[in-house]
C-alpha cells in the first residue's frame, strides 16, 4: 500500500465546466475526508464518510458539490459548473474508525478554474 | 475568531537555531494534530496528541490541556525543515479536523 493517492494532482478548467476527483484511500482505513485548501490557509473541511455512508456534510459543500464513496473504497469528487471561487486544493486523508488512530493525507488535487 | 490560531504566521531563521510554534484553540478537544505540508501541497502527519508531550527525533511537541495550548519544538533547525507546519484540532464528539492557518517556516544555511 503506498498511502492515499489522489488523481489528478493537477487540473486546469474552464469556468462552467464539470470536474471530477478520485481519492483512493489506505485499504484498511474505513474512514475518508475530503477537505479543501486555498492559498496561504489552513484546509477546510468538506465531507467524510465511514465506509460508504457520507456522515457529515460542511455548509461548503454547496449543491454544485457532490462525492461519492459507493463501496466504501475509493471515493470522488464533483463539482458541477465551476466557478473562478472554487480554484484551490482539494485534498483528501483516511484513517482508522478508532479516534486515538492518525490520519493519512493524499498529495492533493490542485484545481484552477480560468 | 478562529477555534485555531497559529503563531507566528511566518518565521525566518538560521539554520541550527531552536523553533517554537505556538497552537491556540477554543473548543474542547479529543486530540491535536501537528502537520507538515510542503510546496506542492502533500501533508505529513507529525504528532497526535492528547496529553504530555512527545518527542520524534529532532522535533518535540506539548500540550497543555487546561491552557488549550500547544507548542511544536525543533531542535538544531535544518533548511530541509523548511515547510509549513500546521496545527490541527479534532472536536471532542465530531471526527473532522479543524485547521490552524498554519506557520511558514523558512531556515537559511
Amino acid at each position: 500500500d503506498t498511502g492515499v493517492s489522489q488523481n489528478p494532482r493537477h487540473k486546469i478548467t474552464k469556468r462552467g465546466q464539470n470536474v471530477t476527483f478520485r481519492c483512493d484511500p489506505i485499504s484498511e482505513h474505513n474512514r475518508l475526508y475530503w477537505y479543501r485548501q486555498t492559498l496561504g490557509q489552513g484546509p477546510e473541511f468538506l465531507t467524510y464518510f465511514q465506509n460508504e455512508a457520507q456522515l457529515e456534510k460542511s455548509r461548503l459543500l454547496s449543491d454544485r458539490f457532490s462525492a461519492e464513496r459507493p463501496k466504501g473504497s475509493f471515493s470522488t469528487l464533483e463539482i458541477q459548473r465551476t466557478e473562478q471561487g472554487d480554484s484551490a486544493m482539494y485534498l483528501c486523508a483516511s484513517s482508522f474508525w478508532a479516534d486515538n488512530y492518525g490520519y493519512t493525507f493524499g498529495s492533493g488535487t490542485r484545481l484552477t478554474v480560468v | 475568531k478562529n477555534e485555531v490560531e497559529q503563531s507566528p504566521q511566518n518565521l525566518t531563521a538560521q539554520e541550527g537555531e531552536f523553533i517554537t510554534i505556538n497552537c491556540s484553540y477554543s473548543v474542547g478537544i479529543s486530540a491535536l494534530h501537528w502537520l507538515q505540508q510542503h510546496p506542492g501541497g502533500g501533508i505529513v502527519s507529525l504528532f497526535m496528541l492528547s496529553s504530555g508531550k512527545k518527542k520524534h527525533g529532532r522535533l518535540i511537541a506539548t500540550i497543555n490541556i487546561q491552557e488549550k495550548h500547544s507548542s511544536l519544538h525543533i531542535t538544531a533547525s535544518h533548511p530541509r525543515d523548511s515547510a509549513v507546519y500546521i496545527c490541527a484540532v479534532k472536536d471532542q464528539g465530531a471526527q473532522k479536523l479543524v485547521f490552524g492557518q498554519g506557520t511558514r517556516l523558512t531556515i537559511n544555511p
